[in-house]
């Protein structure tokens, strides 16, 4: 298994706090990305990082941003979290071009 | 716009038959395609993937077809076992897909491998 790990595993919390979810590699891979994943979407892109520092943003990115200071960590930020921002948010790493992304175990965030 | 379809919510079949899951892509652009399994509580499993200069790869029980003129792809499981049982997504990359090597995936198929 790559080496993904994602922190916390489970957070519950309330509208209009800040959150901020952790995603660390040891694999030392050049591309990291943050999903969600909800029922009859399946899994969509929030924010990914191509180096440090760099980052852009994917197609769900409205109320969220991201921090990439070292190669193994990427942050995911809720400025202030939402309802809608109930999720199960997922952490991947890949290489580069043509080559697989590898997930972490997942956080389960619900914002009450 | 959704560019991956996978048309069949659930596929329910018996243990030792065959699995057949299928994808639909819309962009011309992508590159390369590939299947994740995911277990509940669990994160996406990479499981197989195909480039478009190949039109079938193989690794044991599992075979993807890919069909460019059709922008099809289907993923074979033979023989299904029960531990197959998950949610299968299909996704794609490419030009088509963005820049830096994004992924976009379908809404997953729940396969159910009955004993």
């Amino acid at each position: 298994d790559a080496g993904i790990t994602q922190s916390p595993r489970h957070k519950v919390t309330e509208t209009g706090t800040p959150v901020t979810l952790r995603c660390h590699q040891t694999e030392n891979h050049r591309y990291m990305y943050w999903y969600r994943q909800d029922p009859g979407h399946g899994l969509r892109l929030i924010h990914y990082s191509y180096g440090v520092k760099d980052t852009d943003k994917g197609e769900v990115s409205d109320g969220y941003s991201v921090s990439r200071s070292k190669t193994e960590d990427f942050l995911l930020t809720l400025e202030s979290a939402t309802s809608s921002q109930t999720s199960v948010y997922f952490c991947a790493i890949s290489e580069g071009s043509g080559y697989e992304q590898y997930f972490g175990p997942g956080t389960r965030l619900t914002v009450t | 716009d959704q560019q991956v379809k996978q048309n069949s919510p659930s596929l329910s079949v018996q243990e030792g038959r065959i699995s057949i899951l299928n994808c639909d892509y819309t962009n011309s652009m992508f590159d390369y395609f590939l299947w994740y399994k995911k277990y509940p509580a669990e994160g996406p499993t990479f499981l197989i993937s195909i480039s478009s200069i190949k039109d079938k790869n193989e690794d044991g029980r599992f075979t993807v077809f890919l069909n460019k003129s059709a922008k099809h792809l289907s993923l074979h499981i033979v023989p299904s076992q029960p531990g197959d049982s998950a949610v299968y997504f299909c996704a794609a990359s490419g030009v088509g897909g963005g820049s830096n090597y994004k992924l976009t995936f379908g809404k997953g198929t729940l396969l159910t491998v009955n004993p």
